[in-house]
């Protein structure tokens, strides 16, 4: 079946700092990839997504690499602010496992960035 | 509407009583995803609809969870005879589907209190 594998959290890290979350995963086929993310009191929401090998995905500053070699998607920003405190989840979808269309996460990394 | 939406917000139930929740999906959203975030434990699947279909319900953990959709629109997930073990968040989220590359809206999810 397909599973998904991120570091284990909390990750504390000062403003500014650089920021790496990993994420590894396995499935059949060619699954796409994302990062959702959950700040406090909210519901998850998309945060990037790649669909194929060697893309990458990038927003807010974040980015993350499709390597189908390594069977890898980690999330990087270069500077963290205060207001990236959240929790992370990596995900995919595949044709097989969790339905034609289903969503399979990782546990979720809780980030946070002290001032 | 805007968002998918979920009810009710918050629900506390005496063990062994059964609980209704619902989800109303985006409109026009053909999928609808049921999931499960414990503390700690990440997010887990319970079951996948594609219209009124449930070509996956792998993630249901017993025989007390069942789950509906009605009109391709509307779901409800009802747990009979709650356990404390019940005690989650329960999160819904709709998608255009059935593409695997289809993002996942989520709602605020229904937080469950067994007590």
């Amino acid at each position: 079946g397909n599973s998904v594998t991120q570091m284990e959290g909390p990750v504390t890290l000062s403003e500014e700092a650089f920021l790496t979350i990993n994420c590894t995963y396995t499935a059949t086929g060619y699954p796409s990839l994302f990062w959702y993310v959950q700040y406090p009191g909210e519901g998850l929401q998309l945060l990037l997504k790649a669909t194929k090998a060697d893309d990458k995905g990038s927003n807010k500053g974040f980015e993350a690499t499709y390597r189908k070699e390594t069977t890898s998607f980690h999330l990087e920003k270069g500077s963290v602010q205060v207001s990236d405190s959240a929790v992370y989840f990596c995900a995919l979808t595949a044709v097989s496992g969790g339905g034609a269309d289903g969503l399979t996460f990782g546990k979720g990394t809780h980030l946070i960035i002290q001032p | 509407g805007a968002g998918v939406s979920q009810s009710p917000s918050n629900k506390v139930t005496e063990k062994g009583k059964d609980v209704e929740l619902r989800c109303d999906p985006i409109s026009g959203h053909t999928a609808l995803y049921w999931y499960r975030q414990s503390l700690g434990q990440g997010l887990e699947f319970l079951i996948y609809f594609q219209g009124n279909s449930a070509p996956d319900k792998s993630g249901l953990p017993s025989d007390r969870f069942s789950a509906e959709r009605t009109g391709g629109s509307v779901s409800t997930l009802t747990i009979q005879r709650t356990q404390q073990e019940d005690s989650a968040v329960y999160l819904c989220a709709s998608s255009l589907g059935p593409r695997k590359n289809t993002e996942a809206f989520f709602g605020q999810g229904t937080r469950l209190t067994v007590v």
